[in-house]
C-alpha cells in the first residue's frame, strides 16, 4: 500500500514551453501533497505544499507564478513549469500524505520526474 | 534551505561490514526524524523513522540512534549488501510540517 506515481518519469521540451507533471497516490487519499526538486548530487529541496481545495504554500524563493500547483482531488495534484528554462531541468519530486494515517507524520514519495530543458 | 556543495560525502565498506551514516540536524525542536535511501533515477525510499521521545529505535537489519543532546542523528546497517549501495538522506520535521532534509550520504558496498 501507500504507493504514490509521477508521470511523466522524464520529459524533454524546448525552452519557453510549458511542462505539466502529475503526482498521483494510487491507493490512498492524501490531502496533503509536496513537491520537491532535486539538482545532480545534492539534497531535496522542498518546493511547496500542496492541500486539496485550496492554494498552494510555496516555500521561500519559488516563484508561485512559474511553478503551478493544482491539487484538484484527494489523489492527485499536479505541478506546471511554466516558460520552462534550461536552469529549470531537475528532477522533480512528489510525495503525499495519507488522510487515514493523519496522526503520522510519515509521507510517500513518487519516482520522480526527470526534466530536461533544451 | 542552501544546497551544500556538488559533491556528496561518501562511505565506502567491505560487504558483510556493519555501516554507519551520520547526520546533523538543524532544527533542536523537530519531533520527528526519517531516514531515506534513494537509488539513481528514483524517488526517496522510506528506512526508518524516530520520534523526538525515543533515542534509539530498531528495525531489519537497521538501526536509528537519536542524540538531541547534539542533535544527531545515525544510521546503522548491520551486514551491509550490494543492494544496499544508494544515497541516504534524514529528514527532519517538527509537527509534519516542512520536512527538511540532510545533504545526504553516498554508501558504496565493496565486493
Amino acid at each position: 500500500g501507500a504507493v504514490v506515481s509521477q508521470h511523466p518519469s522524464w520529459v524533454i521540451c524546448k525552452s519557453g514551453t510549458s511542462v505539466k507533471i502529475e503526482c498521483r497516490s494510487l491507493d490512498f487519499q492524501a490531502t496533503t501533497m509536496f513537491w520537491y526538486r532535486q539538482f545532480p548530487k545534492q539534497s531535496l529541496m522542498l518546493m511547496a505544499t500542496s492541500n486539496e481545495g485550496s492554494k498552494a504554500t510555496y516555500e521561500q524563493g519559488v516563484e508561485k507564478d512559474k511553478f503551478l500547483i493544482n491539487h484538484a482531488s484527494l489523489t492527485l495534484s499536479t505541478l506546471t513549469v511554466t516558460s520552462a528554462h534550461p536552469e529549470d531541468s531537475s528532477f522533480y519530486i512528489c510525495s503525499a500524505r495519507d488522510i487515514d494515517r493523519i496522526s503520522y507524520n510519515e509521507q510517500f514519495f513518487g519516482p520522480g520526474t526527470r526534466l530536461t530543458v533544451l | 534551505g542552501e544546497s551544500v556543495g556538488l559533491h556528496l560525502p561518501t562511505l565506502s565498506v567491505q560487504e558483510g561490514d556493519n555501516s554507519i551514516i551520520n547526520c546533523a540536524y538543524s532544527n533542536s525542536a523537530s519531533d520527528y526524524f526519517i531516514w531515506y535511501k534513494q537509488e539513481s533515477g528514483k524517488g526517496p525510499q522510506f528506512i526508518i523513522d524516530i520520534r523526538s521521545n525515543m533515542d534509539k529505535r530498531q528495525g531489519q537489519r537497521v538501526t536509528v540512534l537519536l542524540n538531541k543532546t547534539v542533535k544527531h542523528l545515525s544510521l546503522q546497517i548491520a551486514a551491509t549488501q550490494p543492494g544496499d549501495s544508494a544515497v541516504y538522506f534524514c529528514a527532519e520535521t517538527l509537527y509534519g510540517q516542512n520536512f527538511v532534509f540532510g545533504p545526504g550520504t553516498r554508501l558504496s558496498v565493496l565486493p
